[in-house]
């Protein structure tokens, strides 16, 4: 009950293009949904974080949307860019839980010129 | 503002020595939490802290422990240490009271 699931392990986008990477969850307590991107030899930066109350949430390039039903939730980069190239973690929290984030396995992009 | 301070940045230690690895968290954040990555289990939690109490704990042997001083700094140990300890340990820390998590660049041990 506390797996988050990423797929995929790997991603090759053109440049202009829209990256997806898509997570899904098994514990309904998580409340608590976030992004991370992690550059070689860095530690993770958040990028973008969203709650269950809410389906859609868009910061610039970067949109996650949200299926409570489903339990999935999905990172979407619009206008892929080289720069995007890292490495993308998806992760839950439960409240109760504060501090403690359960990771998915994490996507690496790559943006093609 | 500083963001998270993790020190030293790497490290090579011998099989069964002890290591300890140090954070300073964003001021004003006074909750810290400490995280295994290694490619194979990726990112996994070991414990958090918040006024120097240990709030919430991983699934992590007693080799693996921590502590949190009155500035919120936090240092966490690994006694004994074992060749599949070889990872980036990385730190985050919260605003009381907020759930965003900030992360420091990590402190790569290698145990040789």
């Amino acid at each position: 009950q506390q797996q988050v699931k990423q797929s995929p392990q790997s991603l090759i986008v053109q440049k202009g293009g829209i990256s997806i990477i898509n997570c899904a969850y098994e514990n309904t307590a998580f409340d608590y949904f976030p992004w991370y991107q992690q550059f070689p030899g860095k530690g993770p930066a958040l990028l973008i974080a969203i709650r269950p109350d809410v389906s859609e949430k868009k910061e610039g390039r970067f949109t996650i949307s949200f299926n409570k039903s489903a339990k999935q939730f999905s990172l979407h980069i619009m206008d892929s860019q080289p720069g995007d190239s890292a490495t993308y973690f998806c992760a839950a929290r439960r409240e109760s839980n504060t501090g403690k984030l359960i990771f998915g396995q994490g996507t690496t992009l790559q943006v093609k010129p | 503002k500083a963001g998270v301070t993790q020190t030293p940045r790497y490290l090579i230690k011998t099989r069964g020595q002890q290591v300890t690895l140090s954070c300073s968290p964003i001021s004003g954040h006074r909750s810290v939490s400490w995280y295994q990555q290694t490619p194979g289990q990726g990112l996994q939690f070991l414990f958090e802290y918040f006024s120097e109490t240990q709030r919430n704990k991983g699934n992590f042997p007693g080799r693996f422990s921590g502590r949190q001083f009155s500035n919120s700094r936090s240092e966490m140990n690994v006694s004994t240490l074992e060749l599949g300890d070889s990872a980036l340990y990385l730190c985050a820390s919260s605003l009381t009271g907020r759930v965003e998590a900030f992360f420091g660049q990590g402190t790569r041990l290698t145990v040789v």
